[in-house]
């Protein structure tokens, strides 16, 4: 198995800029989390979704935060407009239950 | 909701020098205690976990003890070497298919030579 898929690995957009991030969970596992990582922050989360359903979305941090999962192998984090207080590391991580295995992230750079 | 707190923010020990980690957490329904390390630049990776029903769990020099009376949980790394030098997190749910992972704030472990 691949792991988890995320792209794109990076992505530099200017302020104002629509921003879509891409996940592919590993096969099988019915949960799905986003996560963003910043030095002052650390490691929050902003939304899970269990059988495609979003179960939580209390960490998305505004409107302009949006996220989907069409279907069991495929989500996406939108943020639209982007402002440079999005830069930060995205990730991704899927579960069967328990476990989490995290993607390898994609690093925003909002200027 | 979960609350997990992790202890301290920052370690350095000599090499071959152990390390601990604490954590406490303070709902007493979760019954799942991962812990993950994340090297620079990298992802964060499960290194060992504990379920509630186990005291302690052991994998070769990292081990991991479990208090659910006082709701601590620590991590143990015996022997350190370089490459154990990383940012390590704590983390705690209720172990289904329908939770999140609460995690800890993050310890900053440096291996000085």
């Amino acid at each position: 198995d691949a792991g988890v898929i995320q792209s794109p690995r990076h992505e530099v957009t200017e302020m104002g800029q629509e921003v879509t991030l891409r996940c592919k969970p590993i096969s099988g596992h019915n949960s799905l989390f986003w996560y963003r990582q910043t030095m002052m922050r650390g490691l929050e989360l902003l939304i899970y979704f269990n059988n495609n359903v979003p179960i939580d979305d209390s960490g998305m941090p505004e409107d302009r935060f949006s996220a989907k999962m069409p279907n069991a192998s495929f989500s996406t984090l939108k943020i639209q407009p982007s402002e440079p207080r999005d830069s930060a590391v995205y990730f991704c991580a899927s579960s069967p239950a328990g476990k989490q295995f995290f993607g390898p992230g994609t690093r925003l750079t909002v200027l | 909701g979960e609350n997990v707190e992790q202890h301290p923010s920052t370690l350095s020990v000599q090499e071959g020098d152990s390390a601990v980690i604490k954590c406490t957490y303070s709902d007493s329904a979760s019954n799942y205690f991962p812990w993950y390390k994340q090297e620079l630049g990298k992802r964060p990776q499960l290194i060992i976990d504990i379920r509630s029903n186990v005291g302690e769990k052991k994998d070769q020099r990292i081990a991991v003890t479990l208090n659910k009376t006082a709701k601590h949980f620590s991590l143990h790394i015996t022997e350190t070497q370089p490459e154990d030098s990383a940012v390590y997190f704590c983390a705690a749910s209720i172990d289904s298919s329908a939770s999140k992972i609460i995690f800890g704030s993050g310890t900053r472990l440096s291996i000085r030579p």
